[in-house]
């Protein structure tokens, strides 16, 4: 069973930049993997904001990123703001399966 | 305005069925992979499985621990997603949610589904 590993919470300055990161205990995660970050906040239904590594949707605010760092996809938020608070999920694509990560709290203060 | 709406949730006892639906408008849902996620009170996201689209050969794939149990099917004249979910056990009590393929990336506002004696 694939297990996708994320920072269980990461707290972060208005105005700074975080790096969230997303494993696969298959091992390195590559473009063929398409990951996905999914934005959460409470009481809310998910919004997705990447896709395919990289790739943003329309709504999707410039300050959001997505990248391969070091095996690991990952989320880059740049210039922070107090509304991106949330939970941050990312999602890989393993064959036919998807499997989601358990999520990363993302705190801004 | 794109709009995914989910219906048919609610208390069923364990071992009971349940069908969910998902009325897809605002994009061409022919054209798109849909899946089924869920997310249990308090937890994280789960994936629970996938329909291609018809040109692609309409296949499903499961999670493991709804394979057997749950059917995803799709009715494109409709513009409509469904879960059949038989078998129903307490801990697929979640809000499920009808969503989009990755291109796409459109999400529904879910459905709660409770399994309770």
């Amino acid at each position: 069973q694939t297990v996708v590993t994320q920072e269980p919470s990461l707290t972060v300055s208005p105005g700074g930049t975080v790096t969230l990161t997303c494993a696969s205990s298959t091992g390195a995660v590559t473009s063929d993997h398409y990951p996905n970050w999914i934005q959460q906040k409470p009481g809310q239904a998910p919004m997705a904001l990447i896709y395919s590594t990289s790739n943003k949707h329309s709504w999707t605010p410039a300050r959001f990123s997505g990248s391969l760092l070091g095996g690991k996809a990952a989320l880059t938020l740049s210039g922070v703001q107090p509304e991106d608070e949330a939970e941050y999920y990312c999602l890989l694509y393993h064959g036919d399966a998807q499997v989601f990560g358990g999520g990363t709290k993302l705190t801004v203060l | 305005e794109v709009q995914l709406v989910e219906s048919g949730g609610g208390l069923v006892k364990p071992g009971g069925s349940l069908r969910l639906s998902c009325a897809v408008s605002g994009f061409t849902f022919s054209n798109a992979w849909m899946n089924w996620v869920r997310q249990a009170p308090g937890k994280g996201l789960e994936w629970v499985g996938r329909v291609k689209r018809k040109i692609d050969g309409g296949t499903t794939d499961y999670a493991a621990p709804v394979k057997g149990r749950f059917t995803i099917s799709r009715d494109d004249s409709k513009n409509s997603l469904y879960l059949q979910m038989n078998s129903l056990q307490t801990e697929d009590t979640a809000v499920y949610y009808c969503t989009s393929g990755s291109y796409e990336g459109y999400w529904g506002q879910g459905t709660l589904v409770t399994v309770s004696s």
